[in-house]
């Protein structure tokens, strides 16, 4: 079964990091670019980063540039998304998701995604 | 970059046809066919409707099209059915070589 399964959400203080997993399973992981969307309570989807198959190329939405780090372990099948200094506006349930492409230029759909982790950012 | 332009909003009632639009600029969906439509049913992970404006993933309903003119692309479905209602959104590669989703169009089936 194809499947993708994150962990590392909870509840974490602002100026706080906190480290969110993927682990994929049922394809051929390191065919893909994977990627990090998320969704604020109550509100629309939003692009977080993306990661192409070998990580030779990496991008990342202009809200978490430089605070937000993605990698991958192809021996492990496994996505991951350090997040520093993390705000109150990064609330949100974070989804992996697999793209059709090996690449992420261009950043094309989303075919497979998991059931999220929430991540909770407050005092 | 501001989200790509949905309705909040679109119904129509069992049978009938609707148009969900999405409207960006030739930054994105104008300049790029990388536009894709999600499905997105209360507590799930999206789904995947449409890739590359207007191909189907194996497994969707041959009721969802999509297409594109200039700046806005558009989703159709067809013979509305009660399960359709749910939440569209539509993304779009940019050149900053970022994604960019809209905000969500919430389907109500009458």
């Amino acid at each position: 079964e194809v499947q993708l399964v994150e962990s590392g959400g909870g509840l974490v203080q602002p100026g706080r990091s906190l480290r969110l997993s993927c682990a994929a399973s049922g394809f051929t992981f390191d065919d893909y670019a994977m990627h990090w969307v998320r969704q604020a309570p109550g509100k629309g989807l939003e692009w977080v980063s993306g990661i192409s198959w070998n990580s030779g190329s990496i991008g990342y939405a202009d809200s978490v540039k430089g605070r937000f780090t993605i990698s991958r372990d192809n021996a492990k099948n496994s996505l991951y998304l350090q997040m520093n200094s993390l705000r109150a506006e990064d609330t949100a349930l974070y989804y992996c998701a697999k793209d059709v492409r090996t690449t992420v230029t261009p950043v094309d759909a989303f075919d497979i995604w998991g059931q999220g982790t929430m991540v909770t950012v407050s005092s | 970059q501001s989200a790509l332009t949905q309705p909040a909003s679109v119904s129509g009632s069992p049978g009938q046809s609707i148009t969900i639009s999405c409207t960006g600029t030739s930054s994105d969906v104008g300049g790029y066919n990388y536009v894709s439509w999600y499905q997105q049913h209360p507590g799930k992970a999206p789904k995947l409707m449409i890739y590359e404006v207007s191909n189907r993933p194996s497994g969707v309903s041959n009721r969802f099209s999509g297409s594109k003119s200039g700046n806005t692309a558009s989703l159709t479905i067809s013979g509305l059915q009660a399960e359709d209602e749910a939440d569209y959104y539509c993304s779009s590669y940019t050149s900053s070589s970022t994604l960019l989703f809209g905000g969500g169009t919430k389907l109500t089936v009458l």
